[in-house]
């Protein structure tokens, strides 16, 4: 059984940035894809952007392109998420995401979550 | 970028009735096609994938269909533990969700 743990919450001005990490454990985190969805106060949920083993490199929704940066780091089984230029709309809760390949799509879904971490910006 | 469209917004269905959810796709996705419940203060929990595939340990009640961009999640004879809101989920091209449907008691 795959867990994520997130870390703390953060205050943050606009203008800076902010940056986020995931702890897995329970399995083998270099074969991990590691996605980040949001979810601003009231609303929906959004993906962010995400990395998938096989495919090697990170892709991020258009939304977020040149301002969303996730990495991982294999040695601490650690991801993280920065989101730069950060403005009031981007207070929201931050989760992290995992989980299994259940058909030949090569995207894994969503079956485990980090509980989330809530980004709060604010002069 | 495939934009997911749910409607309705706000469902009101009485206990033990079938509720109906849509879920359009602006372009085909296949059957790549998930379905996410999220209760308050909780994080989302798979359902459906391929479209119309129970995840483990989802009731039988749960049942989804569709496939290309028209999409319905059916709930039948709903309990009260499935009030809540219900997000679909295209993974034919990375992931886009939708907007969510909040299934409200009536």
């Amino acid at each position: 059984q795959v867990q994520l743990v997130q870390s703390g919450a953060e205050v943050k001005k606009p203008g800076s940035s902010v940056k986020v990490s995931c702890k897995a454990s329970g399995g083998t985190f270099s074969s991990y894809a590691i996605s980040w969805v949001r979810q601003a106060p009231g609303q929906g949920l959004e993906w962010m952007g995400g990395i998938i083993p096989i495919f090697g490199t990170a892709n991020y929704a258009q939304k977020f392109q040149g301002r969303v940066t996730i990495t991982t780091d294999e040695s601490t089984s650690t991801a993280y998420m920065e989101l730069s230029s950060l403005r009031s709309e981007d207070t929201a809760v931050y989760y992290c995401a995992s989980g299994n390949y259940y058909d030949s799509s090569g995207y894994p879904l969503f079956d485990y979550w980090g509980q989330g971490t809530l980004v709060t910006v604010s002069s | 970028e495939i934009v997911m469209t749910q409607s309705p917004a706000t469902l009101s269905v009485s206990p033990g009735e079938r509720a109906t959810l849509s879920c359009r796709a602006s372009q085909s996705v296949s059957s790549n096609l998930a379905w996410y419940q999220q209760k308050p203060g909780q994080a989302p929990r798979l359902l459906i994938y391929g479209a119309s595939t129970r995840a483990t340990g989802i009731p039988a009640r749960f049942s989804g269909s569709g496939s290309g961009t028209e999409f319905t999640l059916t709930i039948s004879s709903l309990q009260s533990e499935d009030f809540a809101v219900y997000y679909c989920q295209q993974y034919n091209n990375w992931y886009t969700f939708g907007q969510g449907t909040k299934l409200e008691i009536k």
